[in-house]
């Protein structure tokens, strides 16, 4: 079964909006990362944060990671139509094959 | 390759048939990961291989599945007997697993089966 969830499960904005996604988990964890998902095919890889780090930026990308409440936050500020799609976090808790929840499906209306 | 490559993109079979997916992953990645996702859902792990070590077969839903890699490159999930239940589509990654390294995960854009 999955280890923790992503919330929301669905998400509407506006072009230009923020869009926030949160991930909580259960266990320990060496690091957490991000991906998403364009039309149920393959994921990329979009940020990894390391279980000793807060907060971490790529673009217009900002994570961050809690670890005392066990979750992480993904921001996507000034989004655009082109950023809908489905955002997953991945735990990696040492097992290498990493723990995926049942994602976020962002809708940016444009 | 410049990516992971899987084939095929999508599959139809009948119920009780045995089916072959194939994974090509990125040359030198020692990882491949086996995934399967239902509709909506998220990941759910089926097998990894790493180098030559014995694969960790814990996510394999049932017998029917198994899965090997030959000669430490493609890899090949083959679901004998079909049933309805797996139709998903399965996902294939791989990644460098370093020792020591961050585990980031490359995918391929996966087969998706339909059992009828």
């Amino acid at each position: 079964s999955q280890q923790g969830e992503e919330d929301p499960q669905a998400l509407s904005i506006q072009e230009g909006e923020n869009a926030t996604m949160n991930c909580s988990y259960k266990t320990s964890i060496n690091n957490l990362q991000w991906y998403r998902q364009n039309s149920g095919r393959g994921l990329v890889h979009l940020i990894l944060i390391r279980s000793n780090e807060r907060e971490k930026h790529s673009g217009r990308l900002r994570v961050t990671l809690d670890t005392s409440k066990k979750s992480s936050s993904l921001l996507i500020t000034a989004s655009r139509a082109a950023d809908t799609a489905s955002y997953f976090c991945a735990r990696d808790t040492g097992r290498r094959a990493l723990t995926f929840g049942s994602g976020t499906r962002l809708q940016v209306q444009p | 390759g410049a990516g992971v490559s899987q084939s095929p993109s999508n599959k139809v079979t009948e119920k009780g048939k045995d089916v072959e997916l194939r994974c090509d992953p990125i040359s030198g990645h020692t990882a491949l990961y086996w995934y399967r996702q239902s509709l909506g859902q998220g990941l759910e792990f089926l097998i990894y291989f790493q180098g030559n070590s014995a694969p960790d077969k814990s996510g394999l839903p049932s017998d029917r599945f198994s899965a090997e890699r030959t000669g430490g490159s493609v890899s090949t999930l083959t679901i004998q007997r079909t049933q309805q239940e797996d139709s998903a589509v399965y996902l294939c990654a791989s990644s460098l697993a370093l020792a020591g390294s961050y585990n980031e995960q490359f995918f391929g854009p996966g087969t998706r089966l339909t059992v009828l």
